[in-house]
């Protein structure tokens, strides 16, 4: 499996603040890019996805933040929420339906 | 987006001895996958689950390890075979939807003494 390098390994955030996690791929046969959210004792849950012909994807206080030509992609979370306490996993796959590779995970804290 | 359910959700085991778990779907799809989460690590894929054909095991995973059966499109299940203390982890199935997007079960989470 092609590796996904994501920063920071943990992340601390006041609320109300910007929470952003980054990753960066090699395999550029990578052509689906989606983040998960992880609670505690929970499998992981979609959050927000991007494919490489749109540089950015919003939803709620949700951003994808997309550079194909340097191999990376981020997540912006804006107003961040003592809820959104979780581990973040970027991954990638070579189209939605295939095999995901996934980064190492950010655990973020929100502190209230 | 799918309902999966997996049992048990969580087991302790004793070293040498297998445990199955199964994955149900509430409706028929195409690509189920299993996936390893080590303690406070991130996800790796063991096998793609293949339905009426052998599992597709990822490198460092093999049948004899890691067994799955697949009888059709809406189940599927994992054994871990002979286990050891390095073998604890949560074991999570993944489905693909006609929406192109992957959905994870709630993961089973094994503990082996």
């Amino acid at each position: 499996q092609q590796q996904v390098k994501q920063s920071p390994q943990s992340l601390i955030v006041q609320k109300g603040g910007i929470s952003i996690i980054n990753c960066a791929y090699e395999n550029t046969a990578f052509d689906y890019f989606p983040w998960y959210q992880q609670f505690p004792g929970k499998g992981p849950a979609l959050l927000i996805a991007i494919r490489p012909d749109v540089s950015e994807k919003k939803e709620g206080r949700f951003t994808i933040s997309f550079n194909k030509s340097a191999k990376q992609f981020s997540l912006h979370i804006m107003d961040s929420q003592p809820g959104d306490s979780a581990t973040y996993f970027c991954a990638a796959s070579r189209n939605a339906g295939n095999m995901l590779t996934f980064g190492g995970g950010t655990r973020l804290m929100v502190k209230p | 987006s799918a309902v999966i359910s997996q049992k048990p959700s969580r087991d302790i085991c004793q070293r040498g001895t297998s445990l199955t778990i199964q994955c149900q779907v509430d409706s028929q799809v195409t690509m189920m996958f299993w996936y390893r989460q080590q303690p406070g690590q991130s996800l790796t894929l063991i096998a793609t689950a293949n339905q009426g054909s052998e599992a597709t095991y990822e490198s460092g995973f093999v049948i004899d390890k890691f067994p799955i059966s697949r009888p059709n499109l809406t189940f599927s299940t994992l054994t871990v075979s002979n286990m050891s203390p390095e073998d604890s982890s949560i074991y999570l199935c993944s489905v693909e939807q006609s929406t192109d997007t992957q959905y994870f079960g709630p993961g089973t989470r094994l503990t082996v003494l």
